[in-house]
């Protein structure tokens, strides 16, 4: 299947910094990716849809100029969490959108995840 | 009611059971996904699917769109098994259930 991959893996940054997570298509080329954040023993929440080459489409609640998206090639979206506050601490994933002809139509897969810790 | 149930919310099984975890919607989709995700919080792709079967190892998804209905089905279970299983469903943009622990022990 295809893999989507997310980078760094976990990170620990001071309130106030900013931190950018990194987003890859790895073997294929998405037209789309999601970026979901989850808190502890809850289930994912949609923040964003980003198309390449477009501005991001943010969820009710999620402020734009806090996490911003930029989604500049088919293989790699990033969020960056500017001025991070403790109450961002949190596990963010992404997932990647593309239209595969042969499986029938389009599929989606999902990163590992990144774990933000805002101290 | 959401729009995405699960059942069961937990599920505690010895090595080597057969396991399903069931997942209901009510709304439309073009697709179905479960996703596996680690104590440590690391989320895999297990399937999507969009009708009949799929197979892979030792897991089996199904889905009845008619009944808006899918089973996930674990054969032999074994203790790294243990994870939450999530249910999403949707289009472009997905609705999640809210996960089935599921502990396998030994």
């Amino acid at each position: 299947g295809a893999v989507v991959s997310q980078h760094p893996s976990w990170v620990i940054c001071k309130s106030g910094t900013s931190v950018k997570i990194e987003c890859r298509s790895l073997d294929f080329q998405a037209t789309t990716m999601f970026w979901y954040r989850q808190f502890p023993k809850q289930s994912l929440m949609l923040m964003a849809t980003s198309n390449e080459g477009s501005k991001a489409t943010y969820e009710q609640g999620v402020e734009k100029d806090k996490f911003l998206i930029n989604h500049a090639s088919l293989t790699l979206s990033t969020l960056t969490v500017t001025s991070a506050h403790p109450e961002d601490s949190s596990f963010y994933i992404c997932s990647a959108r593309a239209h595969f002809p042969g499986a029938g139509g389009y599929e989606q897969y999902f990163g590992p995840g990144t774990r933000l810790t805002v101290t | 009611k959401n729009e995405v149930e699960q059942s069961p919310q937990n599920l505690t099984a010895q090595e080597g059971e057969f396991i399903t975890i069931n997942c209901s919607y009510s709304v439309g989709i073009s697709a179905l996904h479960w996703l596996q995700q680690h104590p440590g919080g690391g989320i895999v792709s297990l399937f999507m699917l969009s009708s009949g079967k799929k197979k892979h190892g030792r897991l089996i998804a199904t889905i009845n769109i008619q009944e808006k209905h899918s089973s996930l089905h674990i054969t032999a279970s074994h203790p790294r098994d243990s994870a939450v299983y999530i249910c999403a469903v949707g289009g472009n943009k997905l609705v999640f259930g809210a996960g089935t622990i599921l502990r396998v022990k030994s």
